[in-house]
């Protein structure tokens, strides 16, 4: 167990839905970071907070979006949902620092009929 | 933007060594990482670079070159339970961590 609890485990929606998916960091980890593995692909960064704020972006998508509220649980928003943002989506956490290795939560795998 | 590059399979005999290839293009090098996923299952941390060199860690160590833009997980005593995929990251001053695209190892008896 990594510390890191990902919220739900699985999702089911349909094209043209919204969805939240949840992330609480272990404890003590002020930075989450947010990734989308879809089949056969490696994991893509998305998003990382720090203490609240946005940090660094990767190839998110504008209907896509996330943030880290004050007691450092993240959120990542999915509207208008599309076939092929069907994938495993991983939250990590670490301290912070850049040496610090990422725990990884369990995922969410989100399918889109 | 960053680059990174790995092979995409390898196969190895169990007890036998296998090294693992990395290679890198990135602005704002701030050290490299190397994780393992079993299918289905999140990324566990293996191993962290960032000055040249071999870091040892029991079966599995981890080099890199800097200069090179190059770094590699070496496994030794190969078990089947380490049939699984090997990510390398590099992460950034930036706080940006890029994944590669995994390499896929399959030990056999």
């Amino acid at each position: 167990d990594s510390g890191v609890t990902q919220t739900p485990k699985h999702l089911i929606t349909a094209t043209g839905q919204r969805v939240t998916l949840r992330c609480s960091p272990r404890s003590g980890d002020l930075s989450v970071y947010w990734y989308q593995q879809s089949l056969d692909q490696g994991l893509q960064f998305l998003i990382q907070y720090y203490n609240g704020e946005e940090r660094a972006k990767g190839n998110i998508l504008e209907r896509f979006s996330a943030q880290q509220f004050p007691d450092l649980h993240s959120e990542l928003n999915l509207s208008s949902l599309e076939l092929g943002d069907s994938a495993l989506y991983f939250c990590a956490s670490s301290l912070g620092e850049p040496n610090t290795e990422a725990f990884f939560g369990q995922g969410t795998r989100l399918t889109v009929v | 933007g960053q680059n990174i590059d790995q092979p995409t399979e390898m196969t190895a005999t169990e007890g036998a060594i296998v090294q693992i290839n990395c290679t890198y293009q990135t602005s704002g090098f701030n050290g490299l990482f190397w994780y393992q996923q079993h299918a289905g299952e999140a990324p566990t941390f293996l191993s962290y670079n960032v000055l040249d060199g071999l870091e040892e860690k029991g079966r599995f160590s981890s080099f890199l070159s800097r200069s090179k833009g190059y770094s590699y997980l070496l496994l030794k005593e190969l078990q089947m339970k380490d049939s699984a995929s090997y990510l390398c990251a590099v992460a950034t001053n930036a706080g940006k961590s890029t994944f590669g695209d995994g390499t896929t190892l399959t030990v056999k008896p």
